[in-house]
């Protein structure tokens, strides 16, 4: 059975950059019909997608995220990473990582159980 | 900026029927958006109901069922039981690796 597993920080100073990394396994990071995602919750707040990355290294960024976002992939390792830079509190929320199912149709069908970072000095 | 839109919330007595809906604040919403919903209890992950507008994943009861209604997207629970006490929430695709969840909407079942 997949399963995702992130791991990171749950503090992260203002101004630093936050950086997490999804871990796969009971599957290959590098199936052909996958992307990989991270998706954030706030506090008491809804879901918002904030990138995905493709095994080959391509990448879609929320476009409101994007001049801040870096996610990457790490092949042997099976992972895949994200990192935010110049955080504020706004950033605090649960991180979650998740199966990116693109193959015409985009879903997400498999999910990290989250992880929190909580952003202050 | 495109916002897709929810009921934010909506109650629905036990045994009932509920409709939610998933929309675009400008335009229609069709299957060309692939539609998918995702349910979520407090303190958990999200669970992957639907995708592709109407297709059950692996494990979701039959009473749920999804569909587009009009210019929207829905998701329908016939039968509604206690633990479909949820927050549910809605993802269209933009097209170009690009999802836009809906804002959720707290379902309430008493």
């Amino acid at each position: 059975q997949l399963q995702l597993q992130e791991s990171g920080p749950g503090l992260v100073k203002p101004s630093e950059t936050l950086s997490l990394t999804c871990t796969v396994s009971g599957g290959s990071i590098t199936s052909s019909a996958y992307y990989w995602g991270w998706i954030r919750q706030p506090p008491g707040k809804g879901l918002e997608w904030i990138g995905s990355v493709y095994y080959s290294g391509n990448t879609y960024y929320n476009p409101s995220l994007k001049s801040r976002v870096t996610i990457s992939v790490d092949t042997p390792k099976n992972h895949f990473s994200l990192k935010l830079n110049s955080v504020t509190a706004a950033d605090t929320a649960v991180y979650y990582c998740a199966r990116v199912m693109w193959f015409g149709e985009l879903f997400f069908d498999f999910w990290g159980q989250g992880t929190l970072v909580t952003v202050s000095s | 900026q495109t916002v897709v839109t929810q009921e934010p919330s909506f109650s629905v007595s036990p045994g009932g029927t509920v409709t939610l809906t998933c929309g675009l604040s400008s335009g229609s919403v069709s299957t060309n958006y692939y539609p998918s919903w995702y349910q979520q209890t407090p303190g958990q992950a999200p669970r992957t109901l639907m995708y592709s507008t109407k297709i059950r994943s692996s494990g979701v009861p039959d009473r749920f069922s999804g569909s587009i209604l009009g210019n929207k997207a829905a998701l329908t629970i016939t039968g509604a039981q206690a633990e479909d006490d949820s927050d549910y929430y809605c993802v269209l695709y933009m097209g170009s690796g690009v999802p836009v969840f809906g804002g959720g909407t707290k379902l309430t079942v008493l």
